[in-house]
């Protein structure tokens, strides 16, 4: 089955402590990227990639890492998490671009203590 | 700066009526424009991706059109039924950043029995 999958669903965690959430694909798709959704914000971008070793800031990149060092693979680090990283976290992959039509993960509900 | 704004923010309706899901962008300067499903608990699904060059798709009960010019596309739902419950997503892939995808905040649909 074509997916997007995301580890964890949900996490508590505390301020300061580093933690990665996985996004994997399986649909040998080029572009990933990550987003968070916010109340009254809506979806808001990350990072992209658009190919293994190329990532890009998107809107709100400050306080995440990302990385792609495989195709199918597009880690969101957050190195120092604090409490205004609180959120609904989703990734997701495209054949292409962000222009094409995106398949999203389940997300990963994150809470910082 | 493109800016998408979706009206109403939620909506109730009885089973069985036709309605109109609105989303506007300020930057015309779009390649295309894609409609989301996003679940409780659960990620987007796309529904519709139309564009720039087109003026609607359909998708079973499912027809959302686009007005490039004037900044506005509506997303049509005929014959409502409860499963139609969702929050309903817009999102534009602008023309200078074909990378990036920005989102609308939605509008929550209940359909009542």
């Amino acid at each position: 089955e074509a997916q997007v999958t995301q580890n964890p669903r949900y996490l508590i965690t505390v301020t300061g402590k580093k933690l990665t959430v996985t996004c994997s694909q399986n649909m040998n798709h080029e572009y990933m990227s990550w987003y968070r959704q916010d109340p009254g914000l809506g979806l808001r971008q990350i990072y992209y990639s658009m190919n293994v070793e190329v990532t890009d800031k998107g809107d709100v990149p400050e306080g995440y890492k990302v990385s792609r060092k495989e195709k199918r693979n597009f880690p969101l680090i957050l190195e120092s998490p604090s409490p205004n990283q609180t959120s609904l976290y989703f990734c997701a992959s495209s054949l292409m671009t962000g222009s094409d039509t995106q398949y999203f993960g389940p997300g990963t509900r994150l809470t910082v203590l | 700066k493109q800016e998408v704004t979706q009206i109403p923010a939620a909506l109730s309706v009885p089973e069985g009526e036709n309605l109109v899901l609105n989303c506007s962008f300020t930057d015309s300067a779009i390649y295309n424009l894609q409609w989301f499903r996003q679940d409780p608990g659960k990620g987007l699904t796309s529904l519709l991706l139309i564009q720039s060059s087109q003026r609607e798709q359909t998708s079973g009960r499912l027809n959302a059109s686009l007005d490039k010019s004037s900044g506005r596309s509506t997303l049509y739902i005929a014959a409502s039924q409860p499963g139609d419950s969702a929050t309903y997503l817009c999102a534009v892939s602008p023309m200078d950043s074909s990378y990036k995808l920005i989102f609308g905040s939605g509008t929550r649909l209940l359909v009542r029995p």
